[in-house]
């Protein structure tokens, strides 16, 4: 069975960094993008970023409103993806999904599957 | 950014029901676009891909059309399990974007 299950969320404090870490298992890692998306309190889904795969240069996009704070990257060995989160902001409290792309090749038709999400608090 | 519009942002409707929620892109978006179905407390469920293509499982009531900048998606008869919130999302352009979701509700 495909699952993604997020962990590492909690409270903190603004300013301060977070990481979070999408463990995967039923399916080859490597071989697929990632995704994080958030969902603030009562609010809609916004998409974070993706890492692409190594087949594809490994490399990343950002939403504008966390460029420059926020990294993801993977260890495809651990089967595992992170989001490391700094110069955390009140407004980034919201609850954290990984996603995984639908497919390797075509990595930009959907996300089609989702972790149970990880909540993330940022007050003083 | 691209910005997405859905209308309406709030619907009531009996089981049995015909749906269609439309989703505008503020450019053009070739048929980059998905839509996907969010209970309350749960994870977003993919439906459809590609503006049209039915994601493996998922019942055949659900059906997306459009391309550019205006996209529907359609459920042919409602369901119980259906009511929830839906979103579009397009993945054309980075940053990829969500539309600000269709809450469906029962009548």
């Amino acid at each position: 069975e495909v699952q993604l299950v997020e962990s590492g969320g909690g409270l903190v404090q603004p300013g301060r960094s977070l990481r979070l870490s999408c463990t995967t298992s039923g399916f080859t890692l490597g071989d697929y993008a990632m995704n994080w998306v958030r969902q603030a309190p009562g609010k809609g889904l916004e998409w974070v970023g993706i890492i692409r795969s190594k087949a594809y240069s490994g490399t990343t996009e950002y939403a504008a409103s966390v460029k420059g704070r926020f990294t993801i990257s993977r260890d495809d060995s651990k089967s595992i993806a992170y989001l490391l989160m700094s110069s955390l902001k009140t407004e980034d409290t919201a609850v954290y999904y990984c996603t995984r792309a639908s497919d390797p090749e075509y990595y930009y038709y959907a996300m089609d599957v989702w972790g149970q999400g990880t909540t993330v608090t940022v007050s003083s | 950014d691209i910005h997405l519009t859905q209308s309406p942002s709030f619907l009531s409707a009996s089981v049995g029901d015909r749906v269609t929620i439309t989703c505008r892109a503020s450019q053009g978006i070739s048929s980059s676009l998905a839509w996907y179905q969010q209970k309350p407390g749960k994870a977003p469920k993919l439906l459809i891909y590609a503006a049209s293509t039915l994601q493996s499982g998922v019942p055949s009531r659900f059906s997306g059309s459009g391309s550019g900048t205006e996209f529907t998606l359609t459920l042919s008869s409602l369901q119980p399990e259906d009511f929830a919130t839906y979103y579009c999302q397009q993945l054309n352009t980075y940053p990829w974007t969500f539309g600000q979701g269709t809450k469906v509700e029962i009548k």
